[in-house]
């Protein structure tokens, strides 16, 4: 089985001030990853994903993340948020082989300041 | 021309009742979902269908019956409804056999049980 480590519950950051979303994960097998984001009462909704080649993916809204695989990290990375980047922030995996099941982790709230 | 649409947004129900959420996607998609989120935000798979069979079925109680009438719809019927039972449920459907993984998610149904 797969989890997700979501290192920080919350993550308070100034307006125009990069902000780093840490995700670990854990599975005996290769897995995709994802980032979801969630605006306030709102679905969820995908930033970036990973599949396979490049480890560094670049998603919508100017969000990036990098695979490392040595370290089962996926951490996701913005040079420069915006008031409107507050929200609720997802990483999840899964394995083709599970049915496309995803797994989740905890969530990272962040919290633009002006 | 919603993607993953969900049906009602907001219920609220006393305890012992009988409810269903309704589910459709217009994506052509062959899998659909169920996740829960409960009070602190955690996402946790419920069910899943591909091509209206179930393929994952979580450790959930008994009281929900998923139903798939056809590969575009999902709905969810929970029985005897509990306390416990408020949360957010997302459904979200994806195409199984695909390069493209991507789960693409409803807006949610907030149940509220009082």
């Amino acid at each position: 089985a797969q989890s997700v480590t979501q290192l920080d519950s919350q993550v308070p950051v100034f307006e125009e001030a990069p902000v780093e979303l840490r995700c670990n994960y854990s599975s005996s097998v290769s897995v995709y990853l994802f980032w979801y984001v969630q605006y306030p009462n709102q679905g969820l909704q995908l930033l970036l994903k990973y599949l396979s080649g490049s480890t560094l993916v670049k998603g919508i809204n100017g969000f990036e993340a990098e695979f490392n695989k040595s370290q089962t990290s996926f951490h996701l990375r913005k040079p420069s948020v915006h008031i409107s980047d507050t929200a609720e922030y997802f990483c999840a995996v899964s394995k083709k082989a599970a049915g496309n099941k995803l797994t989740f982790g905890g969530g990272t709230r962040v919290l633009v300041k002006p | 021309d919603t993607a993953v649409s969900q049906t009602p947004k907001y219920l609220v129900t006393q305890m012992g009742n009988d409810k269903s959420i309704k589910c459709e996607q217009n994506l052509g998609h062959d899998t659909m979902y169920w996740y829960k989120q409960d009070s602190k935000k955690f996402l946790k798979i419920m069910f899943s269908y591909n091509n209206k069979e179930l393929i994952i079925n979580e450790t959930v109680p008994n009281r929900f019956s998923p139903k798939s009438p056809d590969k575009a719809h999902l709905n969810l019927h929970i029985n005897s409804l509990e306390l416990g039972d408020s949360a957010v449920y997302f459904c979200a459907s994806s195409q199984l056999k695909s390069m493209n993984t991507e789960a693409f998610f409803g807006q949610g149904t907030r149940l509220t049980v009082v």
